[in-house]
């Protein structure tokens, strides 16, 4: 199993560009979410979906759309990419919400935005 | 809201010294509560959990212990080595989401 996995690891933008940052897993996980990390606060979830075709909002959704066609794939889009959203951007994925479900987690999408 | 609290950073030690990283918390209802490591240039990894008060959470010589009078989830481990240097994050799960700490960065020099 290759877990995880984000593409691509490192990424620079200018201000008002889109991109889509992948994120893929193999182990037929129902949920999956996507997080945000800066430093001084910790993570931050942006958006997460607990099946396919199921999306919803997290702590800080705002610049970010999400879909989740299938159950491995689960891509985060900036629209319109600002400074603020300069930061190391997770991806994770667990066979369920309950607190016995670990989350794996990728290694993460480096992004500056200029 | 849910939050956690823990230590700022950067721990730094020697190997073999004894290490605790404090963790508390506030939350709502009865969550449960974990550590996850993040070496360098990797995701987040559970290192530990512990799903209800008393309980102890233990792996790779770390544990925790889910205080409920004090509200806290501090990790310790006996004896430190070059290879536990990395960030430790505590985490707290309530009404099925993940709330995070800051990060704590342990620092071993040999």
């Amino acid at each position: 199993n290759a877990g995880v996995t984000q593409t691509p690891k490192f990424q620079v933008l200018k201000t008002g560009q889109s991109m889509t940052l992948q994120c893929a897993q193999d182990m037929n996980h129902e949920y999956m979410s996507w997080y945000r990390q800066d430093p001084g606060m910790g993570l931050r979830l942006i958006h997460y979906s607990v099946g396919a075709g199921i999306t919803d909002q997290g702590e800080v959704p705002n610049g970010y759309n999400v879909s989740r066609s299938t159950t491995e794939d689960f891509p985060l889009r900036l629209l319109s990419a600002a400074p603020s959203q300069t930061s190391v951007y997770f991806c994770a994925s667990s066979a369920g919400q309950g607190s016995y479900n670990e989350q794996f987690f990728g290694p993460g999408t480096r992004l500056t935005v200029l | 809201g849910d939050s956690v609290t823990q230590m700022e950073g950067p721990v730094t030690l020697s190997e073999e010294a004894f290490l605790t990283i404090n963790c508390t918390y506030t939350a709502t209802g009865y969550p449960s509560l974990f550590w996850y490591v993040q070496y360098p240039g990797e995701g987040l990894q559970l290192l530990l959990k512990a799903t209800k008060a008393d309980d102890k959470g233990s792996n790779k010589g770390f544990e925790a212990t889910y205080r409920k009078e004090t509200t806290s989830f501090h990790l310790e481990k006996g004896s430190v080595q070059v290879s536990d240097s990395a960030v430790y994050f505590c985490a707290l799960k309530s009404f099925q989401k993940l709330v995070f700490g800051t990060g704590t960065r342990l620092l071993v020099s040999p």
